[in-house]
């Protein structure tokens, strides 16, 4: 089973800034990596998918890359909304597919 | 608009069954494989199973194999998960979520906005 491990489990910025959150996989996942953004009492939305591909209607201002076992997403400057829970996930070696444990965003 | 909706959570008790279902709409159902993932309130994600669009491929996570089943319904554009055994690690909010393709296993999009299942004596 691949091991996705997500760093830090809790980030502080500030609006206007930039967020980079990691996502490590325990080994080559390719570039077969999703991005999902849960906000509280929502179901998880899908960002980003094959590492790098925004999801229809995503604003630019996310930004996926890294392949093999290194991924991150970027958020330019931050907006109230983008505070929430991301989640990676990886695809290329399932069952089972499994997800990293999670980065809280949160106002700094 | 695709949407997902779940039903048929509730509260059972250690060692009792439950099915939950999961009825899409907004697009071609029997063109998509479907899965089921599950989150404790507060915790992380965890994915539990998945089915084919055609119902001829079907995996459940090791922590459920045996207990758990999963099965669809194409002509009522509606997935299953039968639940067996349920223990209080069951517990947990239960999502369906789409795959991209008919029978690769990808992304989740969309996901439904879930089914509370709670396992308490």
């Amino acid at each position: 089973e691949i091991v996705m491990t997500q760093s830090p489990a809790i980030l502080s910025v500030s609006p206007g800034e930039r967020a980079t959150l990691s996502c490590r996989a325990s080994q080559s996942v390719s570039t077969n990596v999703a991005w999902y953004q849960q906000r509280p009492g929502q179901a998880p939305r899908l960002l980003i998918y094959g590492a790098s591909t925004r999801s229809t209607g995503l604003p630019a201002r996310f930004s996926g890359r890294g392949s093999g076992t290194e991924f991150t997403l970027t958020i330019s400057s931050l907006q109230s909304e983008d505070f929430a829970v991301y989640y990676c996930q990886q695809y290329n070696n399932w069952p089972p597919f499994t997800f990293g444990q999670g980065t809280k965003l949160e106002i700094k | 608009e695709v949407q997902l909706v779940e039903s048929g959570g509730g509260l059972v008790q250690p060692g009792g069954s439950l099915k939950l279902s999961c009825a899409a709409s907004g697009f071609i159902f029997n063109n998509f494989a479907m899965n089921w993932v599950r989150q404790v309130p507060g915790m992380g994600l965890e994915w539990v199973s998945f089915i084919s669009a055609n119902g001829d491929r079907r995996y459940l996570a090791d922590s459920v194999k045996g207990r758990f089943t999963i099965s669809r319904d194409n002509s009522k554009d509606t997935v299953y998960l039968q639940m067996s055994n349920l223990t209080a690690e069951d517990t947990a909010l239960y999502y369906c979520a789409r795959d991209p393709w008919a029978a690769a296993g990808n992304w989740f999009d969309p996901w439904g906005q879930g089914t509370l299942v709670t396992v308490s004596a």
